[in-house]
């Protein structure tokens, strides 16, 4: 297994361009998240999905959007990069299937967005 | 909200030290816990979890034990190594999160030889 795995690993954009982050899993799990990790502020939740045709809004989803047509992969849009979106962006997937229920994260090794 | 609070860093200590880094949370009912590592580099890696008060999650040589009365999840290490150089985060998983984990925001933590 692949695990979950990102694209580009680091990416420069001028103001104003837009973009997709590329993320897929190949492990079968249901849930997919995308976190931006900015210095002193952790990771941040932008949106997640818990299913193929279902997504919804984390903790900062403005500027982004996503969807997600297959189990396997979920992409993340900036519309219009900004400067306020330079950061480092982590896809994450888990599985809920476990008894007790796991809630363990894995993650890719992020994409490095620099926005001039 | 759910939040995560992690003493602030950087934490600097000397190979074979006693390493703790503090983590309190506040959340509603009776979260996961989690402590997560991240290498120079790379994503974030599960380096231990405990589901329910007094449990002690444990993984190469690292401890944590869920205390619900202090709501704290201090991580704890007897005997640090130079390998132990990374940046290590405490998250929450709280019950009404549908799977979403609720970070603090980092300790970086450098061993010198």
């Amino acid at each position: 297994n692949a695990g979950v795995t990102q694209t580009p690993k680091f990416q420069v954009l001028k103001t104003g361009q837009s973009m997709t982050l590329q993320c897929a899993q190949d492990m079968n799990h249901e849930y997919m998240s995308w976190y931006r990790q900015d210095p002193g502020m952790g990771l941040r939740l932008i949106h997640y999905s818990v299913g193929a045709g279902i997504t919804d809004q984390g903790e900062v989803p403005n500027g982004y959007n996503v969807s997600r047509s297959t189990t396997e992969d979920f992409p993340l849009r900036l519309l219009s990069a900004a400067p306020s979106q330079t950061s480092v962006y982590f896809c994450a997937s888990s599985y809920s299937g476990t008894i007790p229920p796991s809630y363990e994260q894995y993650f890719g090794p992020g994409t490095r967005l620099t926005v001039t | 909200g759910d939040s995560v609070t992690q003493m602030e860093g950087p934490v600097t200590l000397s190979e074979e030290a006693f390493l703790t880094i503090n983590c309190t949370y506040t959340a509603t009912g009776y979260p996961s816990l989690f402590w997560y590592v991240q290498y120079p580099g790379e994503g974030l890696q599960l380096l231990l979890k405990a589901t329910k008060a007094d449990d002690k999650g444990s993984n190469k040589g690292f401890e944590a034990t869920y205390r619900k009365e202090t709501t704290s999840f201090h991580l704890e290490k007897g005997s640090v190594q130079v390998s132990d150089s990374a940046v290590y985060f405490c998250a929450l998983q709280s019950i009404q999160g549908a799977q979403k984990l609720v970070f603090g925001q980092g300790t970086r933590l450098t061993i010198n030889p």
